[in-house]
């Protein structure tokens, strides 16, 4: 059975760094390209990156607004994904989704974790 | 930067059919993909590639795409369908990006 577990959210304050991990069973995490999609409270669906499998050189794309910001990246040996956010503003509050895009061109995501609570907030 | 546009809200009678929209230019000539999301859950995908549905999904679920707009219908609306439903598309006309839907929330009446 697929499972991604989001760890690493919490309360944390404008201008500050924050870190988020997804650590995924269930299949072999290295074949995979894993995304980042995030809900703020009230609002719809916006993604915020994702990082290719490394046999597609493992690079990453980010959306504008996080752009700079933030960084994803992967142990294949854990089967861990991380997403590094800095600098964070209050806009950034959010429910952070890890997810798992699935095979193939302009692929599904296939596979969401339950989430975890990001809040800026002095 | 892609748009994909959906109506906010529809309604629809149980047994009923319900058809949300997802509008974008020339969203014909990509893939659409379709999640449910109920409260407080995470989301689940209902259509994937346009029409094609992951095991588990009702029969019920169905979708088409062409020309600027493609479509979900869930057809023989039960209670248990009452939830948000977001599009969503690669665009790859820039980099290569995600693209979510504004959204669609269904009520069962």
């Amino acid at each position: 059975e697929v499972q991604l577990v989001e760890s690493g959210g919490g309360l944390v304050q404008p201008g500050r760094s924050l870190r988020l991990s997804c650590t995924a069973s269930g299949f072999t995490f290295g074949d995979y390209a894993m995304s980042w999609v995030r809900q703020a409270p009230g609002k719809g669906l916006e993604w915020v990156g994702f990082i290719r499998s490394k046999a597609y050189g493992g690079t990453t794309e980010y959306a504008a607004s996080v752009k700079g910001r933030f960084t994803i990246s992967r142990d294949d040996s854990k089967s861990i994904a991380y997403l590094q956010m800095n600098s964070l503003k209050t806009e950034d509050t959010a429910v952070y989704y890890c997810t798992r895009e699935g095979r193939g061109s302009y692929a599904p995501i296939d596979y969401w974790g339950q989430g975890t609570l990001v809040t800026v907030s002095s | 930067s892609y748009v994909l546009t959906q109506p906010p809200s529809v309604s629809v009678a149980p047994g009923k059919t319900a058809r949300i929209t997802c509008g974008g230019n020339n969203i014909g000539s990509k893939s659409v993909h379709w999640y449910q999301q109920k409260p407080g859950q995470a989301p689940v995908l209902v259509i994937y590639y346009d029409s094609d549905r992951p095991s588990g999904i009702p029969e019920r679920f169905s979708g088409s795409n062409s020309g600027n707009t493609a479509t979900l219908t869930i057809s023989r609306v039960e209670a248990g369908d009452e939830a948000d439903y977001y599009c969503q598309v690669w665009d790859s006309s820039s980099d290569h990006r995600c693209v979510f839907g504004t959204g669609t929330k269904v009520t069962v009446l």
